[in-house]
This record gives C-alpha cells, structure tokens and sequence, in this order.
C-alpha cells in the first residue's frame, strides 16, 4: 500500500462551488500534515499544515485531518478562478520525517 | 528575486548523452532536495542533501547523480539520458530543525524531453 493515495481528479466545478480534495495515508503515526498548491508551470508552494486531528481554517481554505479514518481533506469554500490549480497534499515518508511524501495531485479548475 | 533557482529551465537533449541540471537558493537553507514530477506519478523524490557532505538517495536515484558544491548549489546530473527520464524536474530546500520534514520550497521546474 503506498503511503499516500490522492484521486488525480481532474476536477472542474463553477465559480462560487464548495471544493472538496481528499487524500488517504497509511502510516497512523504521521503527526503532521501539509497542502500544497501548484499553478501551471510552477513549483508548488505551501497552502496549508496542520497537526494531529481536527480543523485548521485559513481564509476560504479549511484542512481537516480524521486520523481514526487516515483521511485528510482540503475544503475550499466560494472557489474562485484563481484557484484553479493542481492540490498535492503530503506528510512525512516513513523513511525518515526530514523528507516529505506527497500525493499524486488533484488538478481543479474553477469557471467562471 | 527568485529564492531558488533552476537552470535551464527547458532541455531537449537525445538519448545517450550527459546532462547537468542546475539549482541555486538564497535561502540560507542546509536542506535540498531533486524531485521528478510526471503526469499521474506526483512528486517522486531522487536525491536529497542536508549539507555539502550529506548525499542521500530518494526513491527513484537510479540514472541520477548530484553534487552539492556549496550550501546553495545542488546539481542533478544524468549520466546518459533515456527517454524515460522526460519528466518536469523541481529543486527544493527546507531550513534545518524543522518538524517532520517542514515546510519545503521549490524552484520553478525544468522541463526535460530527451529524444
């Protein structure tokens, strides 16, 4: 079983929709976890990290971890045209947690 | 300025032959690291570097080699190119004493095709 499974999508919603991106890990000892955003020929950046179980709310953007269900989600409320971008989420490898493992990517497109 | 940077940001090169991939960072970071991204693969991780004399293997090194000739320079060299090494290729840093890994950031990607 691979540490980190993210369906690839892609997935386009309307201007104003609720998104919601998911990702399932399983190691129960990860303790941290992190959303990155990628826009089209960039690097991806850092969105968003939480710890341990529960909710963490910046702006539109909410990160909610189910640890009794290895299940992490990133919510994006009134998802606007600038959000379309691809969504990996990641956490540490279970080889070591100086290195990261990151999901596969979710490309979003929002229309307007 | 860019904090890290990749050079060249774009590469055709035919099968067989060596090439150097480039990564600088202003950062002041210790940490670096070289993904490949593929469509439908994510981030996979070759080598990574926690200072000039800490070389490690990712999960996918086999074809690569690096070299950190300094903190803020890290190469990714491809010894002689297959085709299937065509991927987007990103550099990363992360400062040292960070938490499970920590906050990472990466330079704007090559793109590499080799023919």
């Amino acid at each position: 079983q691979k540490e980190v499974e993210q369906d690839p999508g892609p997935l386009s919603v309307p201007e104003g929709a609720i998104v919601s991106l998911n990702c399932t890990y399983s190691n129960s000892a990860f303790q941290y976890f992190m959303w990155y955003r990628q826009y089209s020929r960039k690097g991806p950046e850092l969105l968003m990290y939480t710890y341990s179980s529960g909710n963490k709310e910046d702006g539109r953007f909410t990160a909610q971890v189910d640890k009794s269900s290895k299940y992490i989600s990133l919510f994006i409320r009134d998802s606007q045209p600038s959000d379309s971008a691809t969504y990996l989420c990641a956490m540490p490898s279970e080889g070591g947690s100086e290195k990261l493992v990151f999901g596969k990517g979710t490309k979003l497109t929002v229309n307007p | 300025d860019a904090d890290v940077t990749q050079t060249p940001r774009n590469r055709i090169t035919k099968t067989g032959k060596r090439i150097m991939l480039e990564c600088s960072q202003t950062k002041g970071h210790d940490r670096m690291y070289w993904y490949r991204q593929d469509p439908g693969l994510g981030l996979q991780l070759i080598y990574y570097s926690f200072d000039v004399k800490d070389i490690n293997k990712g999960e996918i090194s086999d074809g690569y080699s690096v070299s950190r000739q300094a903190q803020a320079k890290f190469s990714l060299s491809l010894e002689s190119a297959i085709p299937n090494q065509t991927a987007l290729y990103f550099c990363a840093t992360s400062p040292p004493g960070t938490a499970d890994g920590g906050e990472q950031f990466f330079g704007p990607g090559t793109r590499l095709t080799v023919l």
